[in-house]
């Protein structure tokens, strides 16, 4: 049964802190995404990796960085944080063979005041 | 970047009424997929579409894939209280070899007992 798990369900943060939001699937897939959800605006790709040390952008990647140094965990870092991050972000892994779905951890809420 | 929209963005039924979300996208896609979040929950894969006028059936629920594979639709005949959620889809876009899943704004459903 796939697992990703992401580090926090619920996240406060001051504007202009420093934000790592943690992903870590069992799986062994080669992707790993990286999503914020908004009302009436679905799930918006932010950056995503194929592979250990690499990554790609989204579509909205400004004021994110990612990491992901081991295949099994992929970092979202908000480098400065402010208000408008305040969002629902959405971690998710999928495989290049066989399963074709993408596999979504439980989400955090992150908060910016 | 590539776009895909759906509607509606809402839509409240009585138990027993059926419920259509449409999709749209505007470029051509290889394949699409749908996915539904229950409140507070994450996006749970339903199901994929792969070739143009494609129909596939689960139970009450009915998808299509358009004959111009740029829009799609779910069809819920019947709704029940357990269909209450938030209805993507999702079009998977080959990117250097690998995947990534584009998503629709979705379609919140609501269910009146």
């Amino acid at each position: 049964d796939v697992k990703v798990t992401q580090s926090s369900r619920y996240l406060v943060k001051r504007t202009g802190e420093k934000v790592f939001l943690e992903c870590v699937q069992d799986m062994d897939h080669e992707n790993m995404f990286w999503y914020r959800q908004d009302p009436g605006l679905g799930l918006r790709l932010i950056y995503f990796s194929y592979d250990v040390k690499m990554k790609e952008k989204g579509d909205i990647p400004e004021g994110y960085s990612v990491s992901r140094e081991k295949k099994e965990r992929f970092s979202l870092i908000l480098e400065s944080a402010s208000t408008n991050q305040t969002s629902m972000y959405l971690c998710a892994s999928s495989s290049n063979r066989g399963l074709v779905e993408a596999f979504f951890g439980q989400g955090t809420r992150l908060t910016v005041v | 970047g590539q776009q895909v929209m759906q509607i509606p963005q809402y839509q409240h039924v009585q138990e027993g009424e059926d419920f259509t979300t449409y999709c749209n996208s505007s470029t051509t896609l290889s394949n699409i997929q749908w996915y539904k979040q229950r409140p507070g929950g994450h996006p749970v894969f339903l199901i994929q579409l792969v070739k143009s006028g494609e129909v596939k059936k689960q139970k009450r629920l009915t998808f299509q894939f358009g004959e111009a594979k740029k829009n799609s639709s779910l069809h819920i005949t019947a709704t029940q209280t357990t269909d209450v959620g938030t209805y993507f889809c999702a079009g998977r876009k080959t990117t250097s070899g690998t995947y990534k899943y584009i998503f629709g704004t979705g379609t919140r459903l609501k269910v009146l007992a």
